[in-house]
């Protein structure tokens, strides 16, 4: 079965760090470029990040620029966002999703982040 | 960026109806760069369309996509019981990519 499961979600205060993971299954994982999107609680989706398959490339939304670094260890199977200097406006649920010439066609259930004192 | 706005926020239906979704673009989409999503409660967003019109595969032939420029519908032919959720436009022809906020298609 084709799948991406999620990991690291937590309540975390202001100011501080979390890393996230997604753990591919059933897919050539190296062969695809991968993103986050989130979803604040009760509101739309914001496209956060994503990199190509080698990790030479990576991009991300103005409002974690500088805070949020995605990577991606393809002998594991894996991505990740290490998020810093979290902000309550962080708070979301946060999918790793299969970035298909620019569209999300494969999404995990995705992993809560909640920023508050 | 481009902003995406979907019209209306809710549409009342009931099953067997036919649904339109509304989603409209602040500039021109470039190449028909538009997908639309399906999410429903507590779960994960579905791809359904893709290049404006294209199904995803494995999405029924009741659910189909139109439209260019700045305006594009999403329309479900009848619609099931099980097509009652939250529906997403997003746009990919220009960074960054960018979702609409959401129409709720709810049970009359």
């Amino acid at each position: 079965e084709v799948q991406l499961v999620e990991s690291g979600g937590a309540l975390v205060q202001p100011g501080g760090s979390l890393r996230l993971s997604c753990a591919a299954s059933g897919l050539t994982f190296s062969t695809y470029w991968m993103s986050w999107v989130r979803q604040a609680p009760g509101k739309g989706l914001e496209w956060v990040a994503n990199m190509n398959q080698d990790g030479s490339k990576k991009y991300y939304v103005d409002s974690v620029k500088g805070r949020f670094t995605i990577s991606r260890d393809n002998t594991k199977n894996s991505l990740y966002l290490q998020m810093n200097s979290l902000r309550a406006e962080d708070t979301a649920v946060y999918y790793c999703a299969r970035d298909y010439y620019s569209v999300f066609d494969l999404w995990g259930r995705g992993t809560l982040v909640t920023v508050s004192s | 960026e481009i902003v995406l706005t979907q019209s209306p926020g809710t549409l009342s239906l009931s099953p067997g109806e036919r649904a339109t979704l509304s989603c409209r673009a602040s500039q021109s989409i470039s190449s028909s760069s538009l997908a639309w999503y399906q999410q429903k409660s507590g779960q994960a967003p579905r791809l359904l369309i893709y290049g404006a019109s294209s199904r995803a595969t494995g999405i029924p032939d009741r659910f189909s996509g139109s439209g260019s420029g700045t305006d594009f519908t999403l329309t479900i032919s009848r619609l099931e019981p099980e097509d009652f959720a939250v529906y997403y436009c997003q746009q990919y022809g220009s960074s960054p990519r960018t979702f609409g906020q959401g129409t709720k298609v709810e049970i009359k």
